[in-house]
């Protein structure tokens, strides 16, 4: 199947501070998709990106389906920001679309 | 407001014990999906639904159950075969089937599993 590796495993952040938080992926891919994890364990969709680049507010998001890569850039940092970030891609096993999870990049903000 | 309600937010089970948690949406979504997550750890699948009364399994179905006999209810049965069954459960859904093309996934809150 494929593999999905995030990085950095961790991130630790003053408010106020930019970051970039990398996905790769070992094959193509039709779905790609960015979640955040609260520390409550709430999973929020950021973005539907399997390529080109999108903003939202501080967060934007770049993939690069050729390279079989995604960034995800967090802007002037907040402490609401902290939690888990996920990367998780779908990719084709028999006749369906099955999604794959990276382990994630674990960002805490101190204010 | 339309979402996704998972109950409880916390199940004990005692060894040899099925449970079973509880998914329902009211998006009108027709794809419903399972997921555990353990701790540091990304989201594994377990089972996923595109449609009532078919379902699929995923990466890690041993263990567990599923039905999908209404279009907003999906519920997940760990049996006793599942014998590391403590984790982080997470339901999803999208308005239609599969991870191939623009189908944002929608998240319950999920249910927390611990064994006694």
């Amino acid at each position: 199947g494929i593999q999905v590796e995030q990085s950095p495993p961790d991130l630790i952040l003053q408010e106020g501070a930019n970051s970039t938080l990398r996905c790769n992926f070992s094959d193509s891919v039709n779905n790609l998709q960015w979640f955040h994890q609260n520390p409550w364990g709430q999973l929020i969709n950021l973005f539907y990106i399997p390529s080109g680049t999108k903003q939202n507010g501080r967060l934007s998001a770049t993939t690069v389906a050729t390279e079989r890569y995604s960034l995800l850039y967090i802007s002037s940092s907040q402490t609401t920001d902290s939690g888990v970030y996920f990367c998780a891609v779908g990719g084709k096993t028999g006749g369906s679309y099955i999604p794959t999870f990276g382990r994630g990049t674990s960002l805490i903000v101190h204010p | 407001d339309g979402g996704i309600t998972q109950s409880p937010k916390y199940l004990f089970r005692k060894e040899g014990q099925n449970v079973t948690l509880s998914c329902e949406q009211n998006l009108n979504h027709d794809a419903m999906y399972w997921y555990r997550q353990d701790p540091g750890q990304g989201l594994r699948l377990i089972y996923y639904s595109q449609i009532v009364n078919d379902f699929q399994k995923g990466d890690i179905a041993e263990g567990y159950s599923v039905s999908r006999e209404k279009k907003e209810s999906f519920p997940l049965t760990v049996t006793s075969a599942q014998k590391n069954p403590t984790a982080f459960y997470l339901c999803a859904s999208s308005i239609m089937p599969g991870w191939g093309g623009n189908q944002p996934q929608h998240f319950g809150d999920g249910t927390r599993l611990s064994i006694l």
